[in-house]
């Protein structure tokens, strides 16, 4: 069965500290990975996807095939960067993704 | 450049009436794919339209239909209303059927009372 893991729900860290959102999955032949976020009354939009393998407002994700994981990584949080943040694999070439449950974000001053 | 449009924004029902929401895609976009979130937990796939057929059903009962309009709007309906069905159901659009970003739009928040 499809599956993704955002092991934590909430992640508070301070302004300018490093930040790794978690994302583990399970899922059958080689997914796309892709992370949403939310910022408040806004709606969900694209952060990355791994195949650019680039990076967006300072974000980056590696996908670890062996591990079987996407984490999401940022290494100065910024208090703008506060957003609910969604892991989502994707059937390669195809259209249904995968969420998990979310990780809220919050970078305090 | 208009993003992908849902209408209502709300909407409250009862149990066992039936519900109808739309979509209006990016223009260009010929997918559309439903989705429902339940408070607190991610988005789940109900339905991937292209090209007017579908493409693609998530796990959900019979009660739950969609269609595409040959100008790629869809709509998503809902009959027999239960307490369950509470949850904001959002709507994604993509260029084609497949191997593309999708992107969200603002959703419609349906309560039953």
């Amino acid at each position: 069965a499809q599956r993704v893991t955002q092991p934590e729900k909430l992640l508070s860290v301070f302004k300018g500290a490093p930040v790794e959102l978690k994302c583990n999955y399970s899922y059958s032949g080689s997914p796309e990975l892709f992370w949403y976020v939310q910022y408040s009354r806004q709606r969900l939009q694209l952060l990355l996807r791994h195949i650019s393998r680039e990076s967006i407002k300072g974000f980056t994700a590696d996908l670890n095939k062996g591990e079987t994981s996407f984490h999401l990584k940022k290494p100065f949080a910024q208090e703008e960067d506060s957003a609910m943040y969604y892991c989502a694999p994707r059937q390669h070439g195809g259209s249904r993704l995968t969420f998990g449950e979310g990780t809220q974000l919050t970078v305090n001053p | 450049d208009a993003g992908v449009t849902q209408s209502p924004t709300h909407l409250i029902k009862t149990r066992g009436q039936h519900v109808t929401l739309r979509c209006s895609p990016i223009s260009g976009h010929k997918s559309v794919s439903w989705y429902q979130q339940v408070l607190g937990q991610g988005p789940q796939f109900i339905f991937q339209y292209y090209e007017k057929e579908e493409r693609g059903r998530g796990n959900f009962p019979d009660r739950f239909s969609a269609r595409q309009f040959p100008n790629y709007s869809s709509e998503l309906n809902v009959n027999a209303l239960l307490l369950g069905d509470s949850a904001l159901y959002l709507c994604a659009s993509s260029p084609m059927g497949s191997g593309q970003p999708q992107h969200f739009g603002d959703g419609t928040r349906l309560s039953i009372l």
